[in-house]
């Protein structure tokens, strides 16, 4: 059974202070491993889709990365509009597994 | 461009009562689908539908129908409303689905309770 483990669930972080978050993945045929983002009271924003171990992606301040074990979410000098929570899913074949996600809290 | 848009934005319901949820997304996607999120666990995904008069069930399909007579909309029936089924519920769409790794639309959410 595919399985998605984010950690941590939840991380505080001052302006600047730059982290990782984690997301591990037991999955029969990874097709795509998916980023979203997801703001108090809406829905997930989608942020990358990583396909293959070694690829990376970037938006602003945020890059993503992917081993065949687990992806990373690097946030480098936050910001306190990047206080979220960060979802990470995978695929295969056609079904899409979620993780519960780590909240990020970036106070000023 | 609204994207995909749910009502009611809240909803409180007694054991027992139906209820339809409304979805309606206007990017003339093919891929529908609801997700159920409850603290502490991912998204579980309740049913899909691949284009008009197709559906199927998803992960935690007990209790919920589905049907899509158009393109544009995926409402979700509650049958008999369960203390089980509070949660946050969403809708989701994409051009072309899980399949093909195609990102997901989300709306921003129905909270249901059921007491």
């Amino acid at each position: 059974e595919d399985q998605v483990t984010q950690s941590p669930e939840a991380l505080r972080l001052q302006e600047g202070e730059s982290s990782s978050l984690n997301c591990s993945y037991t999955v029969s045929g990874l097709r795509g491993l998916f980023w979203y983002r997801q703001d108090p009271g809406k829905g997930p924003e989608f942020l990358f889709t990583l396909y293959s171990a070694g690829e990376e992606k970037e938006k602003e301040r945020l890059k993503a990365t992917l081993t065949k074990k687990e992806s990373f979410l690097h946030i480098t000098a936050p910001k306190p509009e990047d206080s979220a929570t960060y979802l990470c899913a995978v695929s295969s074949v056609y079904k899409l597994s979620f993780g519960a996600g780590t909240t990020v809290t970036v106070r000023a | 461009n609204a994207g995909v848009t749910q009502t009611p934005k809240f909803q409180v319901l007694k054991t027992g009562q139906s209820m339809t949820l409304q979805c309606a997304q206007d990017m003339n996607h093919e891929y529908m689908s609801w997700y159920r999120q409850d603290p502490g666990m991912g998204l579980r995904l309740i049913h899909y539908s691949v284009g008009a008069g197709i559906t199927d069930q998803g992960e935690v399909p007990n209790g919920y129908n589905v049907s899509r007579s158009t393109t544009e909309d995926f409402p979700l029936r509650l049958l008999s409303a369960a203390p089980s089924q509070t949660s946050v519920y969403f809708c989701a769409s994409s051009d072309a689905g899980v399949a093909y790794n195609s990102p997901l639309h989300f709306g921003n959410g129905t909270r249901l309770t059921v007491t």
